[in-house]
């Protein structure tokens, strides 16, 4: 079965760094775009970006651009969203996400169960 | 860059009526790279249709997507309790980039 697994819900303090995780299984994972999705309480979906694990390469969106790093460890079939400072305008659920097709930046068929971050002093 | 707007931010309806959900873009996107999804309360959204008008796999028959360029369309006949939730349009490729969402509710 094609899964994602995410980290789960962690608690942080503004100017505190984070690494949330999203494991992959059941398909080949170098060869999909996975991508991380931020949904603010109450509010829309909005993409932060994507990657391909197969060479890393990464396409933020511009609002996004410079405030998050997206990765992964493709030894362990794990994308990552990390942030070095946080914010409390950070406060949101975030979403990886699978590309349906392999190797194109397609539709997201498969989702992960979401990581709540909350950012509060 | 890009805008997508959905229509409306909220429609009414009962149980065995027709939806029509809109999405318009602000420049021409190509077909074949338009999305739907739906995302029920406390849970992760759910792919319903991709390339504007083909239906994802387990999506039952009743969701429909069409149009073209700028103009997109999301029905739903003969509406099911478990459809009432909140749909988005997305536009993917580059970074994919998503509508505000249509909240559909129960009249």
């Amino acid at each position: 079965e094609v899964q994602l697994a995410q980290s789960g819900a962690v608690v942080k303090k503004p100017g505190e760094s984070l690494k949330i995780s999203c494991q992959s299984s059941g398909y080949d994972f170098d060869t999909y775009w996975i991508g991380w999705v931020r949904q603010m309480p109450g509010k829309g979906l909005e993409c932060m970006g994507v990657i391909y694990p197969g060479d890393s390469e990464t396409r933020y969106s511009p609002s996004f651009q410079g405030q998050v790093t997206i990765s992964v460890d493709k030894s362990i079939s794990t994308a990552y969203l990390q942030w070095s400072s946080l914010k409390a305008s950070d406060t949101a659920m975030y979403y990886c996400a699978r590309g349906r097709w392999p190797q194109w930046i397609d539709a997201f068929d498969i989702w992960g169960q979401g990581t709540m971050v909350s950012v509060s002093s | 860059e890009i805008v997508l707007t959905q229509s409306p931010n909220t429609l009414s309806l009962s149980p065995g009526e027709g939806a029509s959900l809109s999405c318009r873009a602000s420049q021409a996107i190509s077909t074949s790279y338009l999305a739907w999804y739906q995302q029920r309360p406390g849970q992760a959204p759910r792919l319903l249709i991709y390339g504007a008008s083909n239906r994802a796999a387990g999506i039952p028959d009743r969701f429909s997507g069409s149009g073209s360029e700028t103009d997109f369309t999301l029905t739903i006949s003969r509406l099911e309790p478990e459809d009432f939730a909140v749909y988005y349009c997305q536009r993917y490729g580059r970074p994919p980039l998503f509508g505000q969402g249509t909240k559909l509710e129960i009249k």
